[in-house]
């Protein structure tokens, strides 16, 4: 059973720069969050799609931007880096958007903003 | 604003020992409550999840919650040092579909 991937795993970065991060949700999942996580704090919501939209946004600037492709996989893009930006991107996946809201993540990108 | 408050920790316990981990949280409308551990450098792993009110035992794991008193726990008995890690409370966040809040984690330490 094929669990949640992420890639790259690491990626180093300067300020301003752009970066995209990618994830392919378990098997069988079709909705993808995208959490972040500062170092010593619990992972925050940035957002969530479902059926290639985007369903639920939490307190992240326009700067973050995601998509949702067909096969249910999704991207996470950061424009303008800054040097706060940097933390443990992790992607979720879970079945709906209703019943159970069981969330299994990926094993994370650490992106470091230089 | 909604929170999820966990006490961050270390909670040390010796081998064999019942641990216990509290997580209280703000949105009385929350329906949803999930305990992840995570590893040091690693990500969270889904550990337990609980809908209704009362306990939910699973393995060496039991979840307890109380929407009266917005208060959700874990035990974990015959605690081993490989439970040692941070163990994070996730609740749902009430009309936000099935989006997470997380609790900054608390720290546990198993000694043999």
């Amino acid at each position: 059973d094929a669990g949640v991937t992420q890639s790259p795993t690491h990626l180093i970065k300067t300020r301003g720069q752009q970066v995209t991060l990618r994830c392919s949700p378990k098997s069988g999942h079709d909705t993808v969050s995208w959490y972040q996580q500062a170092l010593g704090q619990g992972p925050q919501f940035i957002f969530q799609y479902y059926e290639e939209e985007e369903r639920q946004r939490g307190n992240f600037p326009d700067r973050f931007s995601g998509h949702q492709f067909p096969n249910y996989s999704s991207e996470l893009n950061v424009n303008a880096l800054l040097l706060g930006d940097s933390a443990l991107y992790l992607c979720a996946s879970s079945q709906g958007l209703v019943g159970s809201y069981e969330q299994y993540f990926g094993p994370g990108t650490r992106l470091t903003v230089t | 604003q909604k929170e999820v408050e966990q006490n961050s920790g270390p909670l040390s316990v010796p081998e064999g020992a019942i641990a216990s981990l509290n997580c209280t949280y703000s949105d009385r409308g929350s329906q949803s409550f999930f305990w992840y551990r995570q590893y040091s450098g690693k990500s969270p792993e889904l550990i337990m999840s609980i809908y209704s009110n009362g306990d939910k035992e699973d393995g060496r794991f039991t979840a307890q919650l109380n929407k009266a008193s917005q208060y959700v726990s874990l035990l974990i008995r015959d605690s081993q040092p490989s439970d040692s890690a941070t163990y994070l409370c996730a609740v749902n966040i009430h009309q936000a579909g099935t989006a997470l809040i997380f609790g900054k984690g608390t720290t546990l330490s198993v000694s043999s």
